[in-house]
């Protein structure tokens, strides 16, 4: 059974940079069929995507945050990790990391989120 | 991103059907696109449901019940979760989400369902 586990520092100071780590176990982050992403959940309120990878490193960044966000991969270890710059009070939510399943068409197509880490709140606080 | 809207709550009793929608925006064909429905329970990550792009072309996420459908109204440019015979155990939120590019993702803003 795939499981996904979100790990870094619950507690950022503003200004500084939010890192995540997501360890996948029970499957291949180098499957070709997959790519690895990112969704927050701030307190009380919905989702937001903030981007994903592929294993060969191609990454896409949700387009309201890509001048902050950092993705990577590391495939020897079986993670892929999230870098958020110069966070603020509204970058407070809980964090997941999840596989996303595509189709090739024409091109790779994004279809949906299946498996999901437990998510891990990070809040943003001197 | 395309802003999608979902009414922030719903109610309906159990055995009866709720219907929740997720509009997409005038300048966006929702014929064009897969919908995507998730079901979150508090503290808990979201579950994939299903999509629905046409009656010939749709999909059911690992073990969920038939009684979850999703449909489109063309003239509403709206995206449509149908439960049917709901139970207790379907009050959760749930959000819809597009794939506008295949570069970017964007959900709806979620719906509260209570079952009364």
């Amino acid at each position: 059974q795939l499981q996904l586990q979100e790990s870094g520092p619950g507690l950022v100071k503003p200004s500084e940079t939010l890192s995540l780590t997501c360890t996948v176990s029970g499957g291949s982050i180098s499957s070709s069929s997959y790519y690895w992403g990112w969704i927050r959940q701030p307190p009380g309120k919905g989702l937001e995507w903030i981007g994903s990878i592929y294993y060969s490193g191609s990454t896409y960044y949700n387009p309201s945050l890509k001048s902050r966000v950092t993705i990577s991969v590391d495939t020897s270890k079986n993670q892929f990790s999230l870098k958020l710059s110069s966070v603020t009070a509204a970058d407070t939510a809980v964090y997941y990391c999840a596989r996303l399943v595509f189709v090739v068409v024409v091109a790779a197509t994004p279809y949906y989120f299946d498996y999901w880490g437990q998510g891990t709140l990070v809040t943003v606080s001197s | 991103q395309p802003v999608l809207t979902q009414p922030p709550s719903s109610s309906a009793s159990p055995g009866e059907s709720a219907r929740l929608t997720c509009t997409l925006p005038s300048d966006i064909n929702v014929g064009s696109y897969n919908i995507y429905w998730y079901q979150q329970k508090p503290g808990s990550p979201p579950r994939y449901l299903l999509y629905y792009y046409s009656d010939s072309d749709k999909g059911q996420g690992s073990g969920v019940p038939s009684r979850f459908s999703g449909s489109k109204d063309a003239s509403a440019n709206t995206g449509i979760l149908l439960i049917s015979g709901l139970q207790s155990e379907d009050e959760a939120d749930y959000y819809c989400m597009i794939w506008p590019s295949n570069a970017s993702g964007v959900f709806g803003g979620g719906t509260k369902l209570t079952v009364l």
